[in-house]
């Protein structure tokens, strides 16, 4: 079975801390991912990575960075937390396999920012 | 880049009824179109994909269908139970890399 764990369920910060979230894959995955989900916008792409030290943007990558220095971890950082960061926090990770591929994700990190 | 929709956001339907959840998407270079499951309180899970070369996959309740002409895919569930009650999410993926998520479906299943 593919396990994909987080850092932390829940996590209670405030505005203009730094902020870590971490994520490992035990699959030796080459691809993985951070979502940010919110109610009524589904999961929405924040970063991607197919490689170590590899990463690309997704479709909301404004206020938050990563970093992926060994295959099996992918963190997610909030340079400067604020509170419209406030949100559900899932982590995903896949093979490829041609064309499309399934993701295997993890139990989430609840943020709250105050 | 691609845009994913969903309608409808919320269904409710009797126990032993059909639901059905209907996605359109932008890129006409997508050719994989995964649908996950999420249970209150749980992480999304994969419950059924279909690719370009398909027009329609089924598994046991669980059908989908595509037009890739139309740009739209649609996810069946026959005969449905209380725990077909979820969020479930369409997506479609442009590249061998990445899906994009529609903004998801809440069923609740009435017994």
């Amino acid at each position: 079975d593919v396990k994909v764990t987080q850092s932390s369920r829940y996590l209670v910060k405030r505005t203009g801390e730094k902020v870590f979230l971490e994520c490992v894959q035990d699959m030796d995955h080459e691809n993985m991912f951070w979502y940010r989900q919110d109610p009524g916008l589904g999961l929405r792409l924040i970063y991607f990575s197919y490689d170590v030290k590899m990463k690309e943007k997704g479709d909301i990558p404004e206020g938050y960075s990563v970093s992926r220095e060994k295959k099996e971890r992918f963190s997610l950082i909030l340079e400067s937390a604020s509170t419209n960061q406030t949100s559900m926090y899932l982590c995903a990770s896949s093979s490829p396999s041609g064309t499309g591929d399934e993701q295997y994700f993890g139990p989430g990190t609840r943020l709250t920012v105050t | 880049g691609e845009n994913v929709e969903q309608h409808p956001s919320t269904l409710s339907v009797q126990e032993g009824d059909s639901a059905v959840i209907k996605c359109t998407y932008s890129d006409s270079a997508s050719n994989y179109f995964p649908w996950y499951k999420q249970e209150l309180g749980k992480r999304p899970q994969l419950i059924i994909d279909i690719r370009s070369n398909v027009g329609e996959k089924k598994d046991q309740r669980i059908a989908v269908t595509l037009n890739k002409t139309a740009k739209h895919f649609s996810l069946h569930i026959t005969e449905t139970q209380p725990e077909d009650s979820a969020v479930y999410f369409c997506a479609a993926s442009p590249d061998s890399r990445k899906v994009i998520f529609g903004p998801g479906t809440s069923l609740s299943v009435i017994p």
